[in-house]
């Protein structure tokens, strides 16, 4: 397994700002991936942060809006970038060890308002 | 294409009895499955997965999980339900046959809730 950690845990924004979300984790890992989810939905990812190449999103997600960045094996920060009320949500980083189980952060919690 | 079809919203169990979570999955080839757990204000955490093998999967706090291939399943289950279970419950599924690029697609999740 691997113990991942998230900065900040919760934040409270004004919109129009800007928030960046960090992700630790103790060990190195080819895969990190962001998610975002609802209160009480489902998961839906985001992109896909790749160590030394830029992140692939998901459809409905662009690099302007969610600027990530993998400077290396353990670390990678999201930022959620011009916020309005919708992106309110729980942020989560997830990392992959090896071909099959996902780890997942605490999460951090964003409302804006 | 992958999906995950978790057809209860919410279970609810008394304490001490047994309990089901199901999931039923869509996958082009042999999935690798999962289950997670989520507690309130909490990140998933990871509960058990089937990758190969016995088809009847033994994970954490006491629950376990059967692979039924021909029906395309993977219940989650527990002999005798803890109030401290009660928590959201998802089921996800990757398919096996795309190396490490294949992403894990989540169910909509069911709330458990067990009551005293």
């Amino acid at each position: 397994s691997a113990v991942i950690s998230q900065k900040p845990s919760r934040d409270i924004c004004q919109r129009g700002t800007s928030l960046t979300i960090q992700c630790q984790v103790d060990s190195q890992v080819t895969m990190m991936f962001w998610y975002r989810q609802q209160p009480g939905q489902s998961l839906t990812l985001i992109a896909t942060a790749n160590q030394g190449s830029e992140a692939t999103y998901e459809s409905g997600f662009v690099i302007d809006k969610f600027p990530i960045s993998r400077p290396n094996l353990t670390f990678s920060t999201l930022t959620v970038s011009n916020m309005s009320p919708e992106d309110s949500s729980i942020y989560l980083c997830s990392v992959a060890t090896g071909l099959e189980t996902q780890y997942f952060g605490p999460g951090t919690r964003l409302l804006v308002l | 294409a992958q999906s995950v079809a978790q057809p209860e919203d919410q279970v609810n169990v008394a304490e001490g009895n047994p309990l089901t979570v199901k999931c039923t999955y869509s996958v082009s080839g042999n999935p690798y499955l999962f289950w997670y757990v989520q507690y309130p204000n909490r990140g998933l955490q990871f509960l058990l997965k089937y990758i190969t093998g016995d088809n009847l999967v033994k994970g954490s706090y006491g629950f376990e999980a059967e692979f039924n291939k021909s029906q395309t399943s993977f219940h989650l289950k527990k002999p005798s339900a803890l109030v401290s279970d009660s928590a959201l419950y998802f089921c996800a599924v990757r398919d096996r046959g795309n190396s490490s690029a294949s992403k894990i697609i989540f169910g909509s999740g069911t709330r458990l809730s067990i009551r005293p």
